[in-house]
């Protein structure tokens, strides 16, 4: 199955700053990446998501990139808030049988931005 | 609206329990997960359905089985409780097909076994 790997585990920056999460996965066959938002005491919840088809997307002030050649994607925040402090989770799905919809996690990234 | 909820926020069993989580989803959605998320670990599959009375293994099945009798409905149930499986336990739901992906999640039960 496929395997997705999260870094860095814990992230502190300023307010104003901005914030970048990387992902690699291992199945080449992957063609979906999401990124969930989980919030202290919250449930995940998607904030961004690209396919595989595009190189890049970008919602405001977050944007996903998507490098398939090295099987890696990343998440940047700019101009961070308090508000975005959260754990924030990478995940991508498989290719072969993918209307079943299973996705592999990352580990997840602590997010904290101070003001 | 999507709506994913769990039966409990908050549980505590002793060891040795029989355990039922259960979830309901109110969008017709064919499949549903169980997760368990403990920190640094991330969210880890237990098991997931994507239809009625259809499950499959995920990463950790061991200690637990599912029930899926109705298609809104998806149980996870402790056989034998023990304690570590003293977690965060988290529903969730997605429709099939390509184009639909989203997995929308429930508020999350903390189990505590003793």
């Amino acid at each position: 199955g496929e395997n997705v790997e999260q870094h860095p585990s814990t992230l502190s920056v300023q307010e104003g700053d901005s914030a970048v999460i990387k992902c690699t996965y291992s199945d080449s066959a992957s063609n979906y990446f999401p990124w969930y938002k989980q919030e202290l005491g919250k449930r995940p919840q998607l904030i961004i998501d690209i396919r595989s088809n595009v190189g890049e997307k970008k919602d405001q002030r977050i944007a996903v990139t998507l490098n398939k050649t090295a099987k890696h994607f990343s998440l940047h925040i700019t101009e961070t808030q308090p508000e975005d402090s959260a754990v924030y989770f990478c995940a991508a799905r498989e290719g072969r049988g993918s209307t079943l919809g299973r996705l592999y996690f990352g580990r997840g990234t602590q997010l904290t931005v101070w003001p | 609206d999507v709506k994913v909820t769990q039966s409990s926020r908050y549980l505590v069993k002793r060891t040795g329990e029989k355990v039922f989580l259960e979830c309901v989803q109110d969008m017709d959605h064919e499949n549903m997960f169980w997760y368990r998320q403990d920190p640094g670990l991330g969210l880890r599959l237990i098991y997931f359905s994507y239809d009625v009375k259809m499950k499959e293994k995920g990463d950790i099945p061991e200690g637990y089985s599912v029930s899926r009798e109705k298609k809104e409905r998806f149980s996870l149930i402790l056989e034998s409780a023990s304690t570590n499986q003293t977690s965060m336990y988290l529903c969730a739901s997605s429709s099939q097909g390509p184009s639909y992906n989203e997995q929308f999640f429930g508020p999350g039960t903390r189990l505590t076994v003793l």
